[in-house]
């Protein structure tokens, strides 16, 4: 069963502009990371948070994690038409049999 | 480094039969892990092999089986295979560490006609 949760479910924005990605979840978490998709082929790793932190970036990407609300979301900046995929976030508490991923986020930007 | 590699890339079976898939992982990485995706259900983890021993199984039936080799590489198999079994099946591998981050292979889509 699925716990994350994004949310839109698919968003549609120009070359250039900031594409922002949320996820909420239900349960106590150990981390949480974000993964890229393009369409049929494997995931990518972008960024995993840890429990105890707020905020990651890397690159383009900047991760925030409110453990309060339950809650993670993923900025892109300055996006580019390769950024045009599924992003998905997965939650885990311990095992790997614990991580959860979302429905995901479709991603389309515009040239 | 290499990555994850998975073969075959596609696959066409019909009800009934068995398959095999095959997963080599990251030099190093000792984890496999192996996940269902469909439209419907999203991505579901099915099971992780870790030195050999299955460490952890998801909620599937006991026709999806899988293991792995001293060198790591991994393999599934599903038997008896029925039409809900198409999907991309992906082969994830990792150091096995509890903050893991999973690199994922290109995918095996299975078709069951």
């Amino acid at each position: 069963s699925q716990q994350g949760e994004e949310d839109p479910q698919a968003l549609s924005i120009q070359e250039g502009e900031n594409a922002t990605m949320n996820c909420s979840y239900k349960t106590s978490i150990n981390n949480l990371q974000w993964y890229r998709q393009n369409s049929g082929r494997g995931l990518v790793h972008l960024i995993l948070i840890r429990s105890n932190e707020r905020e990651k970036h890397s690159g383009r990407l900047r991760v925030t994690l409110d453990t309060s609300k339950k809650s993670s979301s993923l900025l892109i900046t300055a996006s580019r038409a390769a950024d045009t995929a599924s992003y998905f976030c997965a939650t885990a508490r311990g095992g790997v049999r614990d991580m959860r991923f979302g429905a995901g986020t479709r991603l389309t930007v515009k040239p | 480094k290499a990555g994850v590699t998975q073969t075959p890339r596609y696959l066409i079976k019909t009800r009934g039969q068995q398959v095999t898939l095959s997963c080599s992982p990251i030099s190093g990485h000792r984890s496999v892990s192996w996940y269902q995706q469909t439209p419907g259900q999203g991505l579901q983890f099915l099971f992780e092999y870790f030195s050999e021993t299955q460490r952890n199984k998801g909620n599937f039936p006991g026709r999806f089986s899988g293991r792995q080799f001293s060198n790591s590489r991994s393999e599934m198999n599903v038997s008896t295979l029925e039409l809900g079994d198409s999907a991309l099946y992906l082969c994830a591998s990792s150091l096995g560490g509890q903050l893991y981050e999973q690199y994922f292979g290109p995918g095996t889509r299975l078709t069951v006609t």
